[in-house]
């Protein structure tokens, strides 16, 4: 069955440095996601991605971040400056046809800022 | 603002009994819904989805109803069975056809009981 993969499960870093999530969605969907969930809250979404462009994205998605299809396979969150606040799970999604489908969801990304 | 609220967040249930999720929503241009369910350490899995156009969605032991009138819906799992255990997120998406992300509850945890 595909899957969504994210590299790595878990990243620690030290407060100020720059962060690179990584996400393989699957192959033939269009509509690429970032969610995060800090420990203990509910999923945040931070950004949609189609067609090569941010669709949408919430206030949590200041400058500190952004996002990049470098290829036709990955997909990558980057965190400029890593604040503490940041640590949480980030979760990339993916679907055919926009979120009103489902979207399937990848295992996540442990950050931790330290 | 939480436009999507799962008010209780845990709910215990014998095994074979029914289960039932709630989950209020106050933002009137949301049109399709999804439950998701997360096991600890995965990303959430989609589980069943219903649109406004709908008041009921079954799928095996899982059936979703909608009321729109009162910006409710709930998730009945019936029988439930131990690996039911898990947290299930409720989301909503806007209208329809877009790259609009998903705006999650806070999730219930739910506990079936042997």
């Amino acid at each position: 069955e595909p899957e969504v993969t994210q590299t790595p499960s878990h990243q620690v870093t030290q407060m100020g440095q720059e962060v690179i999530l990584r996400c393989v969605p699957i192959s033939n969907h269009l509509y690429f996601y970032w969610y995060r969930q800090i420990l203990g809250q509910k999923v945040e979404f931070l950004v949609s991605f189609y067609n090569n462009e941010i669709s949408e994205k919430s206030e949590i998605f200041d400058d500190q971040f952004s996002v990049e299809r470098p290829d036709g396979s990955n997909f990558t969150l980057k965190i400029r400056s890593t604040k503490l606040e940041d640590s949480a799970m980030y979760f990339c999604a993916s679907s055919g046809q926009g979120a009103d489908t489902e979207a399937f969801f990848g295992q996540g990304t442990r950050l931790t800022v330290v | 603002d939480q436009q999507v609220k799962q008010n209780s967040p845990s709910l215990s249930v014998q095994e074979g009994r029914i289960s039932i999720l709630n989950c209020d929503y106050t933002n009137s241009m949301f049109d399709y819904f999804l439950w998701y369910k997360k096991y600890p350490a995965e990303g959430p899995t989609f589980l069943i989805s219903i649109s406004s156009i709908k008041d009921k969605n079954e799928d095996g032991r899982f059936t979703v109803f909608l009321n729109k009138s009162a910006k409710h819906l709930s998730l009945h799992i019936v029988p439930s069975q131990p690996g039911d255990s898990a947290v299930y997120f409720c989301a909503a998406s806007g209208i329809g056809g877009g790259a609009d992300g998903l705006t999650f509850g806070k999730g219930t945890h739910l506990i079936i009981q042997p």
